[in-house]
C-alpha cells in the first residue's frame, strides 16, 4: 500500500515569513501526490497535485510544492504566509484498490498557525 | 466544497440507533467515496462506489452500510454495530475521465456525535 507521513503535528510561523509543511511518501511505482487544506468544520479543499512533469508544482492561494524523488518528499511551501492560511493541511497519495479504482491515503495532518 | 452537499451538518445519535448521512453531487461524477476523520488520524476510507448499483468496502466498513441507486446520491448509514461512531464524515466524488480524473472533490462534512 502507498502511504505518506507528515512529521510535524504543528507548524507556527509569523505572517510574512515563509511557510513549509513537510510530507514524505512511500510508494511502489510513480507517486500521484496531493495537498488539501481544511478549515474548521469544513470539507477538504484541493490545493495542488503532482502526477508527472516539472518537480515544482504551483497551486491555489499562492501555494507550491516541490517533488523530490531522491528524498521521497513532497513539501508544501508558501513564500509569504498570511493569517488566513491558518488551517489543517493534509498530504495524500493515490492508492490503487482491488477493484482498480483508487482511494486517497492521507497523512495525519499538520496544523498551521500564522500569527499576526 | 464544489457541487457536493452533505446533510445534516450536525447529527446526534442515541446508543443503539441507526442514522443515515446524506451525500448528493451535481458534478456528474462517476465515483463517490465516504471517509471518516478522527483527530490526529487523517481520513480513512469507509465505502466507495464506481458506478450506480455497485459499491465496495473500504478500510473500515464494519458497522456501516451504503447504497448507490442514483449517480448523484451515495447515502451512508451508521448502524448500531459501529462501536465508536463519533467522528466527522466526509463524502467525496471524482469524474470518470478528463483532467481532474485523479482529484477527489469533497463535501462540507457531517459531524456525528453519539450521546
Amino acid at each position: 500500500a502507498q502511504s505518506v507521513a507528515q512529521p510535524e503535528d504543528q507548524v507556527n510561523v509569523a505572517e510574512g515569513n515563509p511557510l513549509t509543511v513537510k510530507c514524505t511518501y512511500s510508494v511502489s511505482g510513480n507517486p500521484y501526490l496531493f495537498w488539501y487544506v481544511q478549515y474548521p468544520n469544513r470539507g477538504l479543499q484541493f490545493l495542488l497535485k503532482y502526477i508527472t512533469g516539472d518537480n515544482l508544482v504551483k497551486g491555489s492561494y499562492g501555494f507550491e510544492a516541490e517533488f523530490n524523488k531522491s528524498q521521497t518528499s513532497f513539501h508544501l511551501k508558501k513564500p509569504s504566509a498570511l493569517v488566513s492560511d491558518s488551517a489543517l493541511y493534509f498530504c495524500a497519495v493515490r492508492d490503487i484498490l482491488e477493484s482498480n479504482d483508487y482511494k486517497l491515503s492521507f497523512g495525519a495532518g499538520t496544523t498551521v498557525t500564522v500569527r499576526a | 466544497d464544489g457541487g457536493i452537499t452533505q446533510s445534516p451538518k450536525y447529527l446526534f445519535r442515541k446508543e443503539g440507533q441507526n442514522v443515515t448521512l446524506s451525500c448528493e453531487q451535481n458534478l456528474n461524477h462517476d465515483a463517490m467515496y465516504w471517509y471518516r476523520q478522527d483527530p490526529g488520524q487523517g481520513l480513512r476510507l469507509i465505502y466507495y462506489s464506481q458506478i450506480v448499483n455497485d459499491f465496495q468496502k473500504g478500510d473500515i466498513a464494519e458497522g456501516y452500510s451504503v447504497s448507490r441507486e442514483k449517480k448523484e446520491s451515495f447515502p451512508l448509514t451508521v448502524t448500531s454495530a459501529q462501536k465508536n461512531p463519533t467522528a466527522f464524515y466526509l463524502c467525496a466524488s471524482r469524474p470518470g475521465q478528463g483532467g481532474s480524473y485523479n482529484e477527489q472533490f469533497f463535501g462540507p462534512g457531517t459531524r456525528l456525535t453519539v450521546l
